[in-house]
This record gives structure tokens, sequence and C-alpha cells, in this order.
């Protein structure tokens, strides 16, 4: 069975300090696709980054960075230096490979960045 | 705007109403989505289409909902005789197939719906 835990129900920080996020998968796929999405409090799902099972190679975008570690099973999203724009739930995601389209959703980070 | 949009985007009902919502996926993206999501819960999925074949569904998609994509375009899921339980966001998706399943799935800004 496919399974996203991310054991951070609520984090709160100030302006300008880093935060993680922790997601932690679990498959039995050897191929296999994570995503992480931003849900601010308009609703709409924003995604932020897709991570082949294939490529363990971190990444960086601006102000955020993706930790992807197979052997720990984990895909871990870190912010620097934080802003206000950051405040919205955070979710993970798992896709296997084959016919199987839908995506597995962890519980969401609600992250509070306060000025 | 070229993203995925839905509409109504809030509905409230009477209970044993039925509702019908809409989505329009981005152009030329040939798969579809539709998830459900509650307050405090990650998006739960409820079916997905390939063009115009509906190749999956949850369990969770009870008789009483039904969803179509009759020509592989905009798609539409109708709840019949709603009850308390269905009051959540629905939200709709759509990704570019190209035979690779780990093309990212875009999503619309969803539907509450609200059963009083």
């Amino acid at each position: 069975a496919q399974k996203v835990t991310q054991a951070q129900t609520e984090i709160s920080v100030v302006e300008k300090e880093d935060v993680t996020l922790d997601c932690v998968y679990e498959t039995r796929d050897t191929t296999y696709y994570l995503f992480w999405y931003k849900q601010p409090p308009s609703g709409e799902l924003v995604f932020l980054i897709r991570r082949n099972s294939f490529d363990e190679q971190n990444e960086i975008s601006g102000r955020y960075s993706w930790n992807f570690q197979k052997s720990t099973s984990s895909f871990n999203f870190t912010i620097t230096a934080s802003q206000v724009v950051d405040s919205a739930v955070y979710f993970c995601a798992l896709r296997g490979a084959g016919n199987n389209r839908k995506l597995i959703w962890g519980l969401g980070t609600s992250l509070a960045v306060n000025p | 705007d070229t993203g995925v949009s839905q509409d109504p985007r809030h509905k409230i009902t009477k209970r044993g109403q039925n509702v019908t919502f809409r989505c329009d996926p981005i152009s030329e993206h040939n798969r579809l989505y539709w998830y459900r999501q509650t307050l405090g819960q990650g998006p739960e999925f409820l079916t997905y289409f390939q063009n115009e074949a509906q190749l999956e569904k949850s369990r969770l998609l009870s008789d009483r909902f039904s969803a179509e994509r009759p020509k592989g375009s905009f798609s539409t899921l109708e709840i019949q005789r709603t009850e308390q339980g269905d009051s959540a966001m629905y939200l709709c998706a759509s990704s570019v197939g190209t035979g690779a399943p780990g093309t990212e799935a875009f999503f619309g800004q969803g539907t509450r719906l609200t059963v009083v």
C-alpha cells in the first residue's frame, strides 16, 4: 500500500527564519513520483515540484529546496528566509508508475509565517 | 486565463437535492481528475479520465456520484440526493498525457459544496 506521512500538523515561524517541512512515504513500487503542492488560503493547490524516484538529485529553486533521500524514504522541503506570503498548507503527494494515476496525499502541514 | 477552471466556486444546497459541477481543464490536457477535500485533510481521489474514458473510480464514489467527460474536454461531476456528509471542496485537476505517468497535475480553485 502507498502512504504519505507529514508528521508536522502546524508550524509557526517568524519571518526570515528557515523552516523544513517533513515528508515520509511508503511504496512498494520501484518507480514512483513525489510532489509538493502549496495551498494558500484561497484554496487552489499550486504545484511546486515533482521528483522521480530514479533521480535523487536535490533541487533548489530560489528560496525553496528539496532533499530527496530514498534510503530513508523522505522528501523534505525547506524554505529559506521565510516570508509572510509563504503562509499556507503544504502537501506532499506520491504517485506510482504504470496505469495508476491517482495521487496519494499527506494530511498537509500548515505553515504560519509571522511578521 | 488558461488554467483549470471550475464552476461554480461555491454551492449551497438542501439535503436531498442534486448538484452538478463543471470543470474545464487546461487546453490539450487529456487527463482529468476529480478529488474531494474536507477541512484539515488532504485531497481524496474520486475519479480519473483519459480523454473521454473514465479509467478509474474510487470506492469513495457511491452510486449517488457520477462523472462524465463526453467529448474529452470539459467534465461534469453530479451528486444526486445530497447528504450533509457530501459537504466538501471538490477539486478538479488536469495533466498532459504523453504515456509517462510522472507529469504533474494542475488544479482548479475548487467548488465548495455546503449541504444544509
